[in-house]
């Protein structure tokens, strides 16, 4: 069965302070990992997407990397404006369907 | 500007009332589709639309319908809406299937 996991579910850091947000998936003939934010009440933006093993993106604060089984958002030094829920998802080739993971919420305080 | 527009933004309403939801894309965008967000369950899928007059069920559609006759526009209607159904919603259009989506700003629906 196609799943998308996220990691942690929250995560607290200070103003600076560098981190990871994980993303591992298991979906039948991956065609795209989407990596998305949400700010409470609204709907999710779109950031970056990712197609093959090795591929980076990059954001300013934010850069998107995939393996065969895993997808990372990285965030260097962030800030307070940064605070959001982030979601990763997953495209199956196979069924057609966009997997989206529970989303981790990341709190940046000053 | 390009955008995805849902309205109403809110909705409060009593078990058993036809309600409908419209969806709107200025994109030209073939791809679109109907999710709900619950806490701890995250985004699902309701039904999605690959173009016009084609659409398919997603992962939850029990108590769903939809209708894709135009391109732009993809309502949702709940024929006999039931408490279960309060959630957020959010309609949403891509290029084609498997590109980026973009989402509406959502709507919020109680029912009571």
């Amino acid at each position: 069965e196609d799943q998308v996991t996220q990691s942690p579910e929250a995560l607290r850091l200070q103003e600076g302070e560098s981190s990871s947000l994980n993303c591992s998936y298991t979906v039948s003939g991956l065609r795209g990992l989407f990596w998305y934010r949400q700010d409470p009440g609204k709907g999710p933006e779109f950031l970056f997407t990712l197609y093959s093993a090795g591929e980076e993106k990059e954001k300013e604060r934010l850069k998107a990397t995939l393996t065969k089984k895993e997808s990372f958002l990285h965030i260097t030094a962030p800030k307070p404006e940064d605070s959001a829920t982030y979601l990763c998802a997953a495209h199956s080739g196979n069924t057609g369907k966009l997997i989206f993971g529970q989303g981790t919420t990341l709190q940046v305080k000053p | 500007e390009a955008q995805v527009t849902q309205n109403p933004r809110y909705l409060i309403t009593v078990t058993g009332k036809k309600l409908t939801v419209t969806c709107s894309q200025n994109m030209n965008h073939e791809y679109m589709s109907w999710y709900r967000q619950d806490p701890g369950l995250g985004l699902r899928q309701i039904y999605y639309s690959m173009n016009v007059e084609v659409t398919d069920k997603g992962d939850v559609p029990e108590g769903y319908k939809v209708s894709r006759k135009e391109k732009r526009n993809f309502p949702l209607i709940l024929e006999s809406p039931s408490p279960n159904q309060t959630s957020l919603y959010f309609c949403a259009s891509s290029f084609t299937s498997g590109y980026e989506q973009f989402f509406g700003p959502g709507t919020r629906l109680t029912v009571l």
